[in-house]
């Protein structure tokens, strides 16, 4: 079974420019997440679809950060335009329909972006 | 609020020595625990997770972890580290039901041969 495959997985743009990160969650998940982390800074959490539908995104740290997620499959985070301080590691995750044992997230090997 | 504290920021030990990566969790409601664990240009694995029930939880690659309520504690053992245990790890916290994980901020463990 493939896991969350994240791309591009390593990604440098210049100050005021646009970039996409693309999530693929592993087959049949309904929860995806996104989680980044700047440097020396914790992995923080962004927001949470559950199919195509946006649960929380309470962690989006402003406008210039817009999430999406067409027809509950991949999704995808676009940084327009994008500063210094969004330099970091962006994860994506998913995980199944809620369940009596808790969900468990897995993670992808994350995007890394510079911004320079 | 929740907070997840990861004391040792960097932390070495010998190829053959114990370890125990400590973390302490703040969290209002029954805790949902996790290790993770990011070696060099990989992503995020999960090593164990603790739920409810038995409150000493194995999980991969030889890992476990003891849940203290008391404590607040949620700390990572190995009983014999292998060098290619040297990686970063996360402690996490969460409902018991997914969303939103609040991490600690990692801790690098090195491994001398």
């Amino acid at each position: 079974e493939a896991g969350v495959t994240q791309f591009p997985s390593h990604s440098v743009i210049e100050k005021g420019q646009t970039v996409t990160l693309r999530c693929d969650p592993i087959s049949g998940h309904d929860n995806l997440y996104w989680y980044r982390r700047v440097m020396g800074k914790e992995i923080k959490f962004l927001l949470h679809f559950v199919k195509e539908s946006k649960q929380d995104e309470s962690g989006m740290p402003n406008n210039r950060f817009l999430a999406e997620r067409t027809g509950g499959t991949y999704s995808t985070l676009k940084v327009q335009p994008a500063e210094l301080e969004d330099s970091g590691v962006y994860f994506c995750a998913s995980s199944q329909e809620r369940q009596t044992s808790g969900n468990t997230i897995y993670f992808g090997e994350g995007s890394w972006l510079t911004v320079v | 609020a929740q907070s997840v504290t990861q004391p040792d920021i960097h932390i070495t030990v010998s190829e053959g020595a114990s370890l125990e990566l400590r973390c302490n969790y703040s969290y209002g409601a029954t805790p949902y625990l996790f290790w993770y664990v990011q070696s060099p240009g990989q992503g995020l694995q999960l090593l164990l997770k603790y739920f409810s029930g038995d409150t000493l939880v194995q999980g991969i690659k030889g890992f476990e972890a003891e849940f203290k309520r008391s404590q607040s504690s949620f700390n990572l053992r190995k009983p014999s580290v292998h060098w290619s245990d040297a990686a970063e790890y996360f402690c996490a916290v969460g409902p018991l039901y997914g969303n939103k994980l609040v991490f600690g901020a990692g801790t690098i463990l090195r491994v001398k041969s």
